[in-house]
């Protein structure tokens, strides 16, 4: 596709169950990112890809969250016992080397997770 | 702790006026520091960046202006225009070793007509 396209674009859940959030970034680029917007704030740092590894995780918050992306394209992001504070705007981005060459980031238009 | 304070958290501005929004940074390993605009319901898109070597990057309505001494960057939106209203975001990352990228808080500008 032309940009990055996410799925869903919007989730509701109860606290509690599973969830995966799907990005499907632009053909080419092997950098990909995941990050959290929360109201009013800017987007959080989750996770990093560079290909099928995940290259820097420290932003995961606890081990609820986990993230794949098994063949360097599609990348699934998986919360496990959803929680109210997980409720946010998921998003993704990919860049065509790594921020480090580019440092430019394509993203999404989010995942709006809600967990009543 | 927040790698990049931005303010002000909002701005309203007149049609044709200047938008002024300012970032601080504390790590100096940071050389890459892009702006990103959002409208509502979108992902946050490139407008603008800036390495640490240039004082000064214009590109038409938007400039980037670096101290370095002082760790700070601000954006100026010169004419700004209605369409100019939306939230913007400094960030900051160091291009070679990080892959993190740390967004401001954000700036809700509006431009009235």
């Amino acid at each position: 596709g032309a940009g990055v396209s996410q799925t869903p674009s919007n989730k509701v859940t109860e606290k509690g169950k599973y969830v995966e959030l799907r990005c499907d970034p632009i053909s080419g680029h092997t950098a990909l990112y995941w990050y959290r917007q929360s109201l009013g704030q800017g987007p959080e740092f989750l996770i990093y890809f560079q290909g099928t590894g995940a290259a820097d995780d420290s932003g995961l918050p606890n081990d609820r969250f986990f993230a794949v992306r098994p063949e360097g394209s599609v990348s699934t992001l998986k919360i496990q016992r959803t929680e109210r504070g997980d409720s946010a705007v998921y998003l993704c981005a990919s860049s065509l080397n790594g921020g480090g060459n580019t440092g430019e980031l394509f993203f999404g238009e989010g995942s709006r997770l809600t967990v009543l | 702790q927040q790698q990049v304070k931005q303010s002000p958290q909002s701005l309203i501005v007149q049609k044709g006026g200047i938008s002024i929004i300012n970032c601080a940074y504390e790590n100096t390993a940071f050389d890459y520091f892009p702006w990103y605009q959002q409208f509502p319901g979108k992902g946050p898109a490139l407008l603008i960046a800036i390495r640490p070597d240039v004082s000064e990057k214009k590109e038409g309505r938007f400039t980037i202006s670096f101290n370095k001494s002082a760790k700070q960057f601000s954006l100026h939106i010169m004419d700004s225009q209605p369409g100019d209203s939306a939230t913007y975001f400094c960030a900051a990352t160091h291009m070679n070793t990080g892959n993190q990228f740390y967004f401001g808080t954000g700036t809700s500008l509006t431009v009235i007509p």
